[in-house]
């Protein structure tokens, strides 16, 4: 099966800056690619996602970029705030709605 | 729209019971999906059901299984309950079947004792 793996497992920034995420998946037939933002004791939600057929994609302070040939993907959170400190996870779906999800990423932005 | 609802929030449960979980999708939407999330495992995936029809499956035991009602609306079940089976259960809702947008519910947290 699919396997997708997630750097780093925690990261903190200082509100402004940058903070990028990366994800590496193992089946080249995978083509769907969503974020998902989980905050403490909260459910997952979606905040961007892009298809296999799409190199990168924006919107507002977020942006997803995709290498199929090297199969990652990367978030890419743009002035950090510290609303933005969350758990965040990556996946890949091939088929159906069955996702493989990487182990997450700990956001923290420090005011 | 009214989100995804599962209940109940909060189960308590003895190891060798079983445990019933319950999901509403989204108004409109027929795919519910189940995941289990732990700290150690994250977030992984247990079944799909669409139309009433299980679709795929992920790799747990068949203590693990699950139904989809024609109203859309979906259980799972976990019989022989072990420990290792506490964890979040959390199911998402999608529109369609081919990797759509997910919205996930609140989760129902499990505790094994």
């Amino acid at each position: 099966g699919e396997n997708v793996e997630q750097h780093p497992s925690t990261l903190s920034v200082q509100e402004g800056d940058s903070a990028v995420i990366k994800c590496t998946y193992s089946d080249s037939a995978s083509n769907y690619f969503p974020w998902y933002k989980q905050e403490l004791g909260k459910r997952p939600q979606l905040i961007i996602d892009i298809r296999s057929n799409v190199g990168e994609k924006k919107d507002q302070r977020i942006a997803v970029t995709l290498n199929k040939t090297a199969k990652h993907f990367s978030l890419h959170i743009t002035e950090t705030q510290p609303e933005d400190s969350a758990v965040y996870f990556c996946a890949a779906s091939k088929t159906g709605n069955q996702f493989y999800f990487g182990t997450g990423t700990s956001l923290t932005v420090i005011p | 729209k009214a989100g995804v609802t599962q209940t109940p929030r909060y189960l308590i449960k003895t190891r060798g019971q079983q445990v019933t979980l319950s999901c509403s999708p989204i108004s409109g939407h027929r795919s519910v999906s189940w995941y289990q999330q732990t700290p150690g495992q994250g977030l992984q995936f247990l079944f799909e059901y669409f139309s009433e029809t299980q679709r795929n499956k992920g790799n747990f035991p068949g203590r693990f299984s699950g139904r989809q009602f024609s109203n859309s609306r979906s259980e799972m079940n976990v019989s022989t309950l072990e420990l290792g089976d506490s964890a979040l259960y959390l199911c998402a809702s999608s529109w369609g079947t081919e990797g759509g947008e997910q919205y996930f519910g609140p989760g129902t947290r499990l505790t094994v004792t």
